[in-house]
């Protein structure tokens, strides 16, 4: 079946843009994951939803970075005014409430 | 908070060599912990897990043991191949407390490279 899907794949953005990173999670899974990865680092956890309910949002870097799953399937990630630091990888993650996550491609973000 | 050190890299080997990547962790609670793989153009894969001391997970010919006293979740392989080449990264998941939803905390990743 399909895994976790995340759109696009790359993005290059000038400084001071919006973005948004969707991200397709594999049907039927309760709980959805943000995650942010810098280049030469492990994964830092964002943000989680379990259905559309926003449970811990501790990760988010600042109040540029908006995170959303309003029917408790697709989640986009959205980052106002972009800024340097925000380059990295973004990734996204599903899975059955307390089970496995099954991660996604990413989205690789380049902010010029 | 929790966190997550592993030993740095790269790590270069001869194929049939034996492969240990350190790992230990600083976890309030009793955290269940993981070893994920990132494959050259993938995503990440989790490799095995152990979800409470003196477990052993084990996968592809690797394994991990939980160990408590010592606060680590080294990985071994008794003989890695080519296509082991990859980014390792070690991950904890605390639900012992009241965020039992498994948010992972992970390492900063090793880089493993296997020649022939």
């Amino acid at each position: 079946g399909a895994g976790v899907s995340q759109s696009p794949r790359y993005k290059v953005a000038k400084r001071g843009q919006d973005v948004a990173l969707r991200c397709d999670p594999i049907s039927g899974h309760v709980s959805l994951f943000w995650y942010q990865q810098a280049l030469g680092q492990g994964p830092e956890f964002l943000t989680y939803f379990q259905n559309e309910a926003q449970l811990d949002k501790s990760g988010l870097p600042s109040d540029r970075f908006f995170a959303e799953r309003p029917e408790g399937s697709v989640s986009t990630l959205k980052i106002q005014r972009t800024q340097q630091e925000d380059s990295a990888v973004y990734l996204c993650a599903s899975g059955d409430l307390g089970a496995r996550q099954f991660f996604g491609p990413g989205t690789r973000l380049t902010v010029l | 908070g929790d966190s997550v050190t592993q030993m740095e890299g790269p790590v270069t080997l001869s194929e049939e060599a034996f492969l240990t990547i350190n790992c230990t962790y600083t976890a309030t609670g009793y955290p269940s912990l993981f070893w994920y793989v990132q494959y050259p153009g993938e995503g990440l894969q989790l490799l095995l897990k152990a979800t409470k001391a003196d477990d052993k997970g084990s996968n592809k010919g690797f394994e991990a043991t939980y160990r408590k006293e010592t606060t680590s979740f080294h990985l071994e392989k008794g003989s890695v191949q080519v296509s082991d080449s990859a980014v390792y990264f070690c991950a904890l998941s605390d639900q012992s407390r009241g965020t039992s939803y498994g948010k992972l905390t992970f390492g900063q990743g090793t880089i493993l490279t296997v020649h022939p």
